[in-house]
């Protein structure tokens, strides 16, 4: 079964703790993105990456890294120099970048206590 | 800057009665426009994609979007609601083809009553 998978679905982290979002992908896309998910607010672009070994910024960067060492997987981390962490985090990808659909992983909701 | 207007948070309507979410957009390129459904706690999934092929694309569980250029809207139909249908619905916009980013609204969240 192709698809997008993120782990893990809940995660709780304390204040000040840097924190990894899992993001796999088996539909053999070049392009993958994190976006940030707030109530009212629809989704907010974080980084974006059209390529192994290369990635962009976002939108709302700050306080986030990623990394592409594989085509298939795409981690997020968010530090603690994020001063609102809590939010429900979402991973895409597509067959490249342009006109191409985006597919959504189920998710990852973070809360920082 | 490319933007992405959705009118209404939420929207009611009765089980058979017609589903209408709007959508207005703002680009200054040809847009490619997408309608995604989220249900609770879980990922977005692609109802259509507006891609200039034909102004109605139809899409899955029955819904379809109409693109007008002359008002630069996306809105979202389906002629008689489900219960299953109750979730939140999300326009957007691809801003550039270059990147692939996506702009989205607001979102509107639909009730279906019994």
């Amino acid at each position: 079964d192709g698809g997008i998978t993120q782990s893990p679905k809940y995660l709780f982290r304390k204040e000040g703790q840097n924190v990894t979002l899992s993001c796999e992908q088996n539909l053999n896309h070049d392009a993958m993105y994190w976006y940030r998910q707030d109530p009212g607010q629809g989704l907010r672009l974080i980084y974006y990456s059209q390529i192994v070994n290369d990635f962009q910024k976002g939108d709302i960067a700050e306080g986030y890294s990623v990394s592409r060492e594989k085509k298939e997987s795409f981690p997020l981390t968010v530090t603690s120099a994020q001063k609102n962490p809590t939010a429900f985090y979402l991973c895409a990808s597509s067959i490249g970048v342009g006109s191409n659909t985006q597919y959504f992983g189920p998710g990852t909701r973070l809360t920082v206590l | 800057a490319q933007s992405v207007t959705q009118l209404g948070s939420h929207v009611s309507v009765s089980e058979g009665a017609l589903v209408l979410l709007r959508c207005n957009y703002s680009s200054s390129v040809p847009p490619y426009l997408f309608w995604y459904v989220q249900y609770p706690n879980q990922g977005l999934q692609l109802l259509l994609k507006y891609t200039s092929a034909a102004t109605l694309v139809k899409g899955i569980n029955g819904f379809e979007a109409e693109f007008k250029k002359s008002e630069t809207s996306f809105h979202l139909t389906k002629p008689s609601a489900h219960m299953s249908d109750a979730a939140e619905y999300f326009c957007a916009v691809i801003v550039s083809s270059n990147t692939g980013k996506l702009i989205f609204g607001q979102g509107t969240t639909l009730q279906v009553k019994p």
